[in-house]
């Protein structure tokens, strides 16, 4: 079993929809928990990071991360078509000062 | 430039070949990455380093040599390049773990014919 577990996807919405983003982890001592998105032959960039369980929010954007069922969620509310990109979740893989990555799901908003 | 910068963006290269993939970054952040990204397999470290003369293997490292003499560079060797090396690879550097904020470059899209 892979660290993190995340749905390729494709995923396409119309503009103006809740996306639901999600992913699993297999170990419960992760503590950092990050998303990035990622425009196409673009590099990765952070877009949220939560520590431990809880929420977060930025804007139209809220990270959730559920510890007990080692669940991580983004939602988009009231997404746009500028938001049409690949989002990742990411763990911090903490001693060895690395990132683990989901496989990414692409996320295409229609006008 | 203020930022993290890949060298060359596309390479196109024959089986057998030594290739070199250079970053830099001009922060001086003190950790900094190699990953490929490929289709169904997501993004992969293949090396990382926490400083400078400071190295060690990722996810993936066979085929693959790193060296960082300087805080600011971190180039990727393929020693003998062979078709499964076909990827994007991103360098990616931060300043430290923790906070989960990686400060990737655009990329270098490797072929290997």
């Amino acid at each position: 079993q892979k660290e993190v577990e995340q749905d390729p996807g494709p995923l396409s919405v119309p503009e103006g929809a809740i996306v639901s983003l999600n992913c699993t982890y297999s170990n419960s001592a992760f503590q950092y928990f990050m998303w990035y998105r990622q425009y196409s032959r673009k590099g990765p960039e952070l877009l949220m990071y939560t520590y431990s369980s809880g929420n977060k929010e930025d804007g139209r954007f809220t990270a959730q991360v559920d510890k007990s069922s080692k669940y991580i969620s983004l939602f988009i509310r009231d997404s746009q078509p500028s938001d049409s990109a690949t989002y990742l979740c990411a763990i911090d893989g903490g001693s060895q000062g690395n990132l683990i990555f989901g496989k990414g799901t692409k996320l295409s908003v229609k006008p | 430039d203020a930022g993290i910068t890949q060298s060359p963006r596309y390479k196109i290269t024959e089986t057998g070949r030594q290739v070199t993939l250079m970053c830099h970054q001009t922060w001086s952040h003190s950790y900094m990455f190699w990953y490929r990204q490929d289709l169904g397999h997501g993004l992969r470290l293949i090396y990382y380093s926490a400083a400078a003369d400071i190295t060690d293997k990722g996810e993936v490292p066979d085929g693959y040599v790193v060296s960082r003499s300087k805080t600011e560079n971190f180039p990727l060797t393929l020693e003998s390049a062979t078709r499964s090396q076909t990827s994007v690879y991103f360098c990616a550097s931060s300043v430290l773990t923790g906070t989960g904020e990686a400060f990737f470059g655009q990329g270098t899209r490797l072929t290997v014919v």
